[in-house]
């Protein structure tokens, strides 16, 4: 199966900062990326569907790109609100693994 | 509005046998996957395996294969995870998820079901 790596495990960056997480593939999966944000006690969020597509109703400061292995998901001005998990998740034909998640703190 | 409901949360002991269920409303439930995905204190989320409930198609994570059964009851728009054993380290949240048509990604989630395993 394939396996996500995501970087970095934990992140601290102040409001207004410019954040970016990294996941990487173990094989090519295209564009079957898709990130989610999960806060303290909640279910998770879909933010990002096929690698940079924002689904409906999320904020246009957060967005993801790539395609192949290496993908990246950044928080063009990080918000007070925006303190949670973030997890990217890959699909291959319906084998779905999530990446590790990345701790987002205020500093 | 789309939503899935999912049991409360379970007290067992080891040995014990389990099934949560997850009912979903505000949409077509036999044409939109179903996924499972766990979630150990304090750690991150763990894909399990995930139904088509138009057919039971039914996929398992290779980690999850044989220790847990997936399954759905169309008539009544409800997806099940079971157990017929349970184990200490089965102690999580779980939480269902409907994913899209093509089953790539889940688009609304289920509140959570915590089940505590011990003796």
């Amino acid at each position: 199966d394939i396996q996500m790596t995501q970087s970095p495990s934990s992140l601290s960056a102040s409001v207004g900062d410019r954040v970016t997480i990294t996941c990487q593939a173990s094989q090519d999966i295209s564009n079957y990326l898709n990130w989610y944000q999960q806060k303290p006690g909640k279910a998770p969020k879909l933010l990002i569907y096929d690698a940079s597509n924002l689904e409906t109703g999320v904020p246009s400061r957060f967005s993801g790109s790539g395609s192949g292995t290496d993908f990246t998901f950044t928080i063009s001005s990080l918000q007070p609100e925006d303190i949670a998990t973030y997890y990217c998740q890959q699909y291959d034909n319906l084998l779905i693994t999530f990446g590790q998640g990345t701790r987002l703190e205020i500093k | 509005e789309v939503q899935l409901v999912q049991s409360g949360a379970e007290v067992k002991k080891p040995g014990e046998s389990l099934k949560i269920s997850c009912k979903g409303s505000g949409y077509s439930f036999t044409s939109y996957w179903i996924g499972w995905v766990r979630q150990m204190p304090g750690k991150g989320l763990e894909w399990m395996g995930i139904i088509y409930p138009g057919d039971s198609d039914t996929r398992y994570s290779p980690s999850f294969q044989g220790q847990v059964t997936i399954s759905a009851d169309k008539s009544i728009s409800t997806a099940y995870l079971q157990w017929s054993s349970l184990k200490a380290s089965d102690t999580a949240m779980y939480y269902c998820a409907r994913h899209t048509a093509v089953g790539g990604y889940a688009l609304n989630w289920g509140q959570g079901t915590l089940v505590t395993v011990s003796s």
